[in-house]
């Protein structure tokens, strides 16, 4: 079946404008992960969504970051007000919900924020 | 809080020949996943091998294997019989044991493979 998909795959915008990333998970899966990637550097967990759990926020950077899932499928990360400091490449990855389940990996937006 | 290190930011082979990569974790936990993860150029994250703890058996995935020492909290990626298309960052990643918050994927910093014809 069709993997995890994200929109847009690159994204440039202005210091100081809010932003929007999708991510569409694999169909059935309950745990969606959103991960930020700096240039050059491993991936950093940003939030967890699992089911109609409460999401775990632990790792987002700031109060700008902020995510939502409808239901068990498709997820929003919104950056407002982007700082130099958000370039990245954002990605999105599914799994089945179970323990030690696989996650599979969205291809990424690469957000640059001039 | 668990740390996930790669020591080796690039290691180059030849193809056909045999390379090792490198990754030390820090965790108090007795039980837990280990992943290797390969990011192309295409920027994908694919899954190569996975560890559960509990197994003292070192998993294997074709030309893939790994070194588990459980003891020293190394988790090691060899790669057999390198082929150009190996070339990629890999990624190791450390995953808690248990379902609920926290599941997330903790990665080290990367290693860049390059592989010379």
């Amino acid at each position: 079946g069709a993997g995890v998909s994200q929109s847009p795959s690159n994204k440039v915008t202005e210091k100081g404008k809010d932003v929007e990333l999708r991510c569409d998970p694999i169909s059935g899966h309950t745990a969606l992960y959103w991960y930020r990637q700096r240039l050059g550097q491993g991936l950093e967990f940003l939030i967890y969504f699992q089911g109609n759990s409460a999401p775990d926020k632990s790792g987002l950077p700031s109060d700008r970051f902020s995510a939502e899932r409808t239901g068990e499928s498709v997820s929003t990360l919104t950056i407002q007000r982007t700082q130099q400091e958000d370039s990245a490449v954002y990605l999105c990855a599914s799994s089945p919900g179970l323990a030690g389940d696989t996650q599979y990996f969205g291809p990424g937006t690469r957000l640059t924020v001039l | 809080a668990q740390t996930v290190t790669q020591s080796q930011p690039e290691m180059s082979v030849q193809e056909a020949e045999t390379v090792t990569l490198s990754c030390t974790y820090d965790t108090s936990e007795s039980d837990y996943y280990l992943f290797w993860y390969k990011q192309p150029p295409s920027r994908q994250m694919i899954l190569v091998i996975r560890q559960e703890a509990y197994k003292q058996q070192n998993a294997t995935e074709n030309r893939f294997s790994v070194n588990f020492q459980k003891a020293a909290k190394s988790f090691s990626l060899k790669i057999s019989d390198s082929q150009l298309g190996d070339a990629a960052m890999y990624f190791c990643a450390y995953r808690r044991l248990r379902n609920n918050a926290g599941n997330m994927l903790t990665f080290g910093g990367g290693t860049r493979l390059m592989v010379k014809p």
